[in-house]
């Protein structure tokens, strides 16, 4: 069975600046890859990066990256030069063998202009 | 990127009507799998399908039914709908081998 943890509901960052979103994760499986998705309001779940459990180096994605801590069973991302469009709510995710999804509750991002 | 498709969008219908919403992809995804949104936003596994003529209950109980009969089709149905099934309703595909899911717009379906 596999368990994700965003504990933070909502976080706001000034535009142009950089905002860290946490994500913790439990799994008994050796190989699984772990998500950010994003949801803007009322607008369609959009992949944001992948991590594959096997590779130590971090994904990056343009602006978007991840910390990605296997022993400690964190997986954060971190947003460079945040736009107004980046204003949405973000899951983090994980699946294993069986390729089900299982998703953190959350976390409401708003940008400041 | 897959091309995932969801009908209708938004709908409003009375208690014990029989809906069905649709979804369809057209990127040959063996995969398929219907998500429960609720109002707080968590999102639960419902419905899942590896292939036509496969189909299993996901982690949410849920009185809806899925069929798949097209390996581009995944329609949920709801015999008799009450206020407890409003919500949104997602559904996702995935390569055969893959591991990423691609989301289709979602349904937002309100029983009064």
């Amino acid at each position: 069975a596999q368990t994700v943890t965003q504990s933070q509901p909502e976080m706001s960052v000034q535009e142009a600046e950089t905002v860290t979103l946490s994500c913790t994760y439990d799994t008994s499986e050796s190989d699984y890859y772990l998500f950010w998705y994003k949801q803007p309001p009322s607008r369609q779940m959009i992949l944001v990066i992948r991590q594959e459990a096997y590779k130590q180096q971090n994904a990056t994605e343009n602006r978007f990256s991840v910390n990605f801590q296997k022993a400690a069973k964190s997986f954060s991302l971190k947003i460079s030069d945040s736009q107004l469009g980046d204003a949405a709510m973000y899951f983090c995710a994980s699946t294993g063998a069986n390729s089900k999804l299982t998703f953190g509750k959350g976390i409401t991002l708003s940008v400041r202009p | 990127e897959a091309d995932i498709y969801q009908t209708p969008r938004y709908l409003v219908i009375g208690t014990g009507k029989k809906i069905t919403l649709e979804c369809s992809q057209t990127m040959g995804h063996d995969k398929m799998y219907w998500y429960q949104q609720d109002p707080g936003m968590e999102l639960h596994l419902i419905h899942y399908s590896y292939g036509v003529n496969s189909t299993e209950k996901g982690d949410l109980s849920s009185e809806s039914t899925v069929s798949r009969i097209r390996t581009e089709h995944f329609p949920l149905t709801l015999e008799s709908a009450r206020p407890s099934h409003t919500s949104q309703y997602l559904c996702a595909s995935s390569r055969p081998t893959g591991m990423t899911q691609y989301f289709g717009p979602g349904t937002r379906l309100t029983v009064l």
